[in-house]
């Protein structure tokens, strides 16, 4: 069963625009990854917020974490072409730390 | 360039027929995810290994499928008979788990590149 529920299910932007994912979830969380997919490949770690983490930056990537609402987003800035792909939320539980995925986000991004 | 290996990466079967997936995880990895995708139910996890040993395995259909890890570098997924439903995409990933004063904390999965199964 999924854990995360990512939103919107697809995303359509330009180059240059920025791209915000929202991941939802349910049960008491360690740590929320996001992963990125693109066609026909396996997914890549893009980054990682533990529990006590509000918010987190890597390169054009920055997450939040809202645990109150359990809650995160992905903000992609100044996309690219290359930024087309799925973004996966996963989350990491505190007892035996396996990682659960939503759905996913389809971003396409258009030159 | 540590990565997880998976082989095959692509296997077309017959029905009935038994698969092996195999799956090399990183190496100093202590936890092995399988995972399968599909477009209707996304990525589901079908067994988790820490150490070797099994944690969970409650995703997997137990009257076909079997995961076992005989050491520590291989990671095996078998279905045995396969069945036309059981087409997807098999992910293995590894990572790593510590235990420290803060409780058990996870790093990031590594995952492979697929093996890409249908069952005909």
């Amino acid at each position: 069963s999924q854990q995360g529920e990512e939103d919107p299910q697809a995303l359509s932007i330009q180059e240059g625009e920025n791209a915000t994912m929202n991941c939802s979830y349910k049960t008491s969380i360690n740590n929320l990854q996001w992963y990125r997919q693109n066609s026909g490949r396996g997914l890549v770690h893009l980054i990682l917020i533990r529990s006590n983490e509000r918010e987190k930056h890597s390169g054009r990537l920055r997450v939040t974490l809202d645990t109150s609402k359990k809650s995160s987003s992905l903000l992609i800035t100044a996309s690219r072409a290359a930024d087309t792909a799925s973004y996966f939320c996963a989350t990491g539980d505190s007892g035996y730390s396996t990682l659960t995925f939503g759905k996913g986000t389809m971003l396409l991004v258009s030159p | 360039d540590a990565r997880v290996t998976q082989t095959p990466r692509h296997k077309v079967t017959e029905m009935g027929q038994e698969v092996t997936m195999r799956c090399q995880p990183i190496l100093g990895h202590n936890t092995v995810f399988w995972y399968r995708q599909t477009m209707m139910q996304g990525l589901e996890l079908l067994a988790y290994f820490r150490n070797r040993a099994p944690l969970d395995d409650s995703g997997m259909p137990k009257d076909r499928f079997s995961a076992e890890m005989p050491d520590a570098t291989l990671a095996t997924l078998k279905i045995q008979p396969s069945e036309p439903r059981d087409s997807a995409v098999y992910f293995c990933a590894s990572g790593l788990v510590v235990s420290g004063g803060t409780g058990i904390r996870n790093t990031e999965a590594f995952f492979g590149q697929g093996t890409r199964l249908t069952v005909v």
